[in-house]
């Protein structure tokens, strides 16, 4: 079974500029989660979509958001990059809430 | 903002060396806690879904025990090997979303 794929690996970007991250779950699981992580932090939930709605958010400014389609797949996008915003996105598929977590590899996004 | 703390940050043990970590979250509205091993350049893997005070878990030389009532985990490696050098995070889940810890980062010297 395929795993979660995540486009592009790497991504650098320069300050104003906007960005779009993109996750292709595994097949049948109808939940994905974004994450970022930054050095010395944990990873720090983002949204989570389910069904192609938004079923929780975590608590990052207006300029993160994110879709899915009707396939599950899920896109990710930053508005009026910032140089904090040079992270780690992960996103992790599932069966549904609280159930476990099946990672893609990430997308390093910098932020010049 | 719910609190999850993973001690210690870091850990060097020698190759056969067992060792165990602490994952702590909140003792309310518990639902699942979560337990993940990050290589670097990988994705992190699940290694346990806990979700009953008491909860034991073993897959092979690492083990797992959960008491939700005081609202802390440990996880154990027995027997610690050069390949087991990883980050571990737990995962603290209320059903809705997950709130992971910083991981513990566990490095074993041959």
């Amino acid at each position: 079974k395929a795993g979660v794929t995540q486009t592009p690996r790497y991504l650098i970007k320069t300050r104003g500029q906007q960005v779009t991250l993109s996750c292709s779950p595994i097949s049948g699981h109808r939940s994905v989660s974004w994450y970022q992580q930054t050095p010395g932090q944990g990873l720090q939930f983002l949204f989570e979509y389910f069904s192609e709605t938004q079923r929780n958010k975590g608590n990052f400014p207006g300029r993160f958001s994110g879709r899915q389609f009707s396939n599950s797949r899920s896109e990710m996008n930053v508005s009026t990059l910032e140089l904090g915003d040079s992270a780690l996105y992960l996103c992790a598929s599932s069966w549904g809430q609280g159930n476990e977590q099946f990672f893609g590899p990430g997308t390093r996004l910098t932020v010049l | 903002i719910l609190n999850v703390e993973q001690s210690p940050q870091s850990l060097h043990v020698q190759e056969g060396d067992s060792t165990n970590f602490t994952c702590s979250f909140p003792s309310s509205n518990f639902y699942a806690l979560h337990w993940y091993r990050w290589e670097t350049a990988k994705s992190p893997e699940a290694l346990f879904v806990m979700t009953l005070n008491g909860d034991e878990k073993k897959k092979g030389r690492i083990s797992a025990t959960l008491n939700t009532k005081e609202g802390y985990s440990y996880l154990y490696i027995k027997g610690s090997q050069p390949e087991d050098s990883a980050t571990y995070l737990c995962a603290f889940t209320t059903g809705n979303q997950f709130y992971f810890g910083t991981g513990t980062s566990l490095t074993v010297i041959p």
